[in-house]
């Protein structure tokens, strides 16, 4: 059974900085989702991601299927971007049954 | 792209009551997934749903507890049987469409619940 490890649990960071958040895996997979997910508990999906580099606006997510690692960066951030991140992999089995993160809380801070 | 309402966004219910969540989705999908979120945890899938057939449950989860319908290719519905506080979590409906890269999982805003 694939585990998914994120890094860090917790992030608080400053207006306008970089930010970076790692997820680890441990079994081979298709595709990787990143997810936002906000204080009421909607959920975003922000990529799926199979390969390389995608980039939407001031996200960027990066893949490297070799070494069963993904990360999301969020470049000059906004605290409207404060919410939990969270990547999830295929667990096999439904197609929609995926193995979720604990997630990332960020809080940007004005 | 899939957008998804949930009814209700949220409820406080006694525990031994039922409570039966909707989700509607503004195309027709094949699979409706709902998944299960408790307080500090990370979301579990519950079961798939598809239409015009038995819903599959994922281990841990039983039709018993959790039945769901799908009468048509654009709603499901989650009913939470016999409710006791270990049920309060946000429960959260998804179907796989296109997104602007391709195969997206899409999610609804969620239903908060609270059992007493």
């Amino acid at each position: 059974k694939n585990e998914v490890e994120q890094s860090p649990q917790n992030l608080t960071a400053q207006e306008g900085e970089f930010i970076t958040i790692n997820c680890s895996y441990s079994v081979g997979i298709s595709a990787l989702h990143w997810l936002q997910q906000h204080p009421g508990g909607g959920i975003v999906s922000l990529f799926m991601l199979s390969s390389g580099k995608k980039k939407h606006g001031r996200l960027i997510a990066t893949i490297n299927i070799q070494e069963k690692h993904s990360s999301l960066h969020i470049t000059a951030s906004h605290p409207r971007d404060s919410a939990v991140y969270i990547c999830a992999v295929p667990a096999g089995g439904s197609q929609g049954n995926l193995i979720f993160g604990k997630g990332t809380k960020l809080s940007v801070k004005p | 792209s899939a957008v998804i309402s949930q009814k209700p966004s949220r409820d406080i219910c006694q525990r031994g009551t039922s409570l039966t969540i909707q989700c509607q989705v503004d195309s027709q999908v094949t699979m409706m997934f709902w998944y299960r979120q408790q307080p500090g945890q990370s979301l579990t899938l519950i079961a798939t749903a598809n239409q015009g057939s038995e819903a599959t449950y994922e281990s841990g989860f039983v039709i018993d507890k959790f039945p769901i319908s799908r009468p048509n290719l654009t709603f499901s519905t989650l009913t939470v049987s016999n409710m006791s506080p270990e049920d309060s979590s946000i429960y959260l409906c998804s179907v796989e469409g296109r997104g602007r890269g391709g195969n997206e999982q899409f999610f609804g805003p969620g239903t908060r619940l609270t059992v007493l």
